[in-house]
């Protein structure tokens, strides 16, 4: 059984930092793209970042770039997004989702999904 | 630039049938889109993969209730003999080079 369980969220000031993983397991991590989506409390999804299964190529959305950083470790099965000079608009639930298809393509499984709060 | 459009809800009653629709902006027809579901306080969860000629792959254990298809630049998720649990909110996705992933802004489905 495909399973996602992402960890590391909690309350952090404007400014701060945070390093959020997900823990991957019921498949072979390392043959699979994977991504963050994150939703705004009451609002939609919206994606956040992309890394490739080798880890060689690394997207982000524009709201994000240059703050955030997303790596995977294929040995410890686990995905990881390190968040930096944190906003209040950054609050919301994180997801992470595997990624399927060829080039780009769907997202097939989901986590749970960890909540970030940034606030003073 | 693409963008999904989704009405905000829907309703239906137990045991009828909803078709939801999402919306690619104009000039964009040729694109798949996949549908997600997610239910109150959970993760969403892959339902399918439609694509522009209607054909859809679904995902793992996705109830044969679940079907999907397509016109034009309307992509459609339906559901029949609904349940209760099928209350949840409907996500829309699109991807391509350029515009990475997309989600439409969701449509609340009501159960009756």
């Amino acid at each position: 059984e495909v399973q996602l369980v992402e960890s590391g969220g909690g309350l952090v000031q404007p400014g701060g930092s945070l390093r959020l993983s997900c823990a991957a397991s019921g498949f072979t991590f390392s043959s699979y793209e994977m991504t963050w989506v994150r939703q705004a409390p009451g609002k939609g999804l919206e994606w956040v970042s992309y890394i490739s299964n080798s880890g060689s190529t690394m997207y982000y959305a524009d709201s994000v770039k240059g703050r955030i950083t997303i790596s995977r470790d294929n040995a410890k099965n686990s995905l990881y997004l390190q968040m930096n000079s944190l906003r209040a608009e950054d609050t919301a639930v994180y997801y992470c989702a595997r990624k399927v298809g060829g080039y780009y393509g769907p997202f097939d499984y989901w986590g749970q999904g960890t909540l970030v709060t940034v606030s003073s | 630039q693409l963008v999904l459009t989704q009405s905000p809800s829907a309703s239906a009653s137990l045991g009828a049938s909803v078709k939801l629709t999402c919306t690619l902006s104009s000039g964009h027809s040729s694109y798949a889109i996949a549908w997600h579901q997610q239910q109150p306080e959970k993760g969403p969860r892959y339902l399918m993969k439609v694509n522009s000629d209607g054909s859809h792959s679904k995902g793992d254990g996705i109830p044969d209730r679940f079907s999907g298809s397509s016109s034009g630049t309307e992509r459609y998720l339906t559901i029949s003999s609904l349940q209760s649990e099928d209350e949840a909110d409907y996500y829309c996705q699109t991807w391509g080079s350029g515009i990475y992933w997309v989600f439409g802004g969701g449509t609340k489905l009501t159960v009756l």
